[in-house]
């Protein structure tokens, strides 16, 4: 089974579109994240989520935003979609603590056009 | 806002050689973790350290955790094909900060 999984692996789509990124995790964890990766592969954060509340809000557009159902799932809405949204998106877990490892799943990636 | 510096970005090795990828942090932290993302993959868990000066091996990694917690090195001894990919490091100044990911180095190895 896989312990991160994120939907859909591609996504292309054109300037000014709405699309959502879904997440799951089933290793039992109160932590999940969204990482972006751009074309340099620098991987920065952009949510974290425990136990359904937003921890973390990096300086992220308004466009972006998080949605967690439940402690399992997280979601990611955008809004206007513009040419510099185009990078791979992570989906990660953790335990909460110092010692939290993260998982990540597959990743996304989104191509704007 | 912490910072993590990582270098090299890139380096190309000869199958063999040894490879080293330097972290360094404006602020002392807790703990250090170290990910290894292969191309076209998603950032793998390797390790993490915690503990001042901490030195832990795995087969033909070696990684180290500065005196001063500031700094952490990941060793790799005779390169092999499938050690190719971006090594990040990761550090957190205490258990309630969020994990800065430094920008990686990525290993290419030549046969």
């Amino acid at each position: 089974d896989t312990a991160v999984s994120q939907t859909p692996k591609y996504l292309v789509t054109q300037m000014g579109n709405d699309k959502s990124i879904k997440c799951e995790q089933n290793l039992g964890h109160d932590t999940m994240y969204w990482y972006k990766q751009d074309s340099k592969k620098f991987l920065k954060i952009m949510f974290s989520y425990n136990n359904k509340e937003l921890i973390i809000n990096e300086t992220v557009p308004n466009r972006f935003s998080p949605k967690s159902p439940d402690k399992a799932h997280l979601n990611l809405h955008i809004n206007s979609l513009e040419l510099g949204d185009s990078a791979v998106y992570f989906c990660a877990s953790s335990r909460s603590g110092t010692s939290n490892t993260q998982y990540f799943g597959p990743g996304t990636r989104l191509t704007v056009l | 806002g912490q910072q993590v510096m990582q270098i090299p970005q890139y380096q190309h090795v000869q199958e063999g050689e040894d490879f080293t990828t330097y972290c360094n942090s404006s602020t002392t932290l807790s703990n250090i973790q170290w990910y290894k993302q292969r191309p076209g993959g998603h950032p793998v868990f390797l390790i993490q350290l915690v503990k001042s000066g901490e030195v832990k091996k795995q087969k033909r990694l070696t990684f180290q955790f500065g005196e001063a917690k500031k700094n952490s090195s990941l060793h790799i001894t005779a390169t092999q094909t499938t050690d190719v990919g971006t090594y990040f490091c990761a550090g957190r100044t205490s258990g309630n900060t969020p994990l800065v990911f430094g920008k990686g180095t990525r290993l290419s190895v030549i046969a």
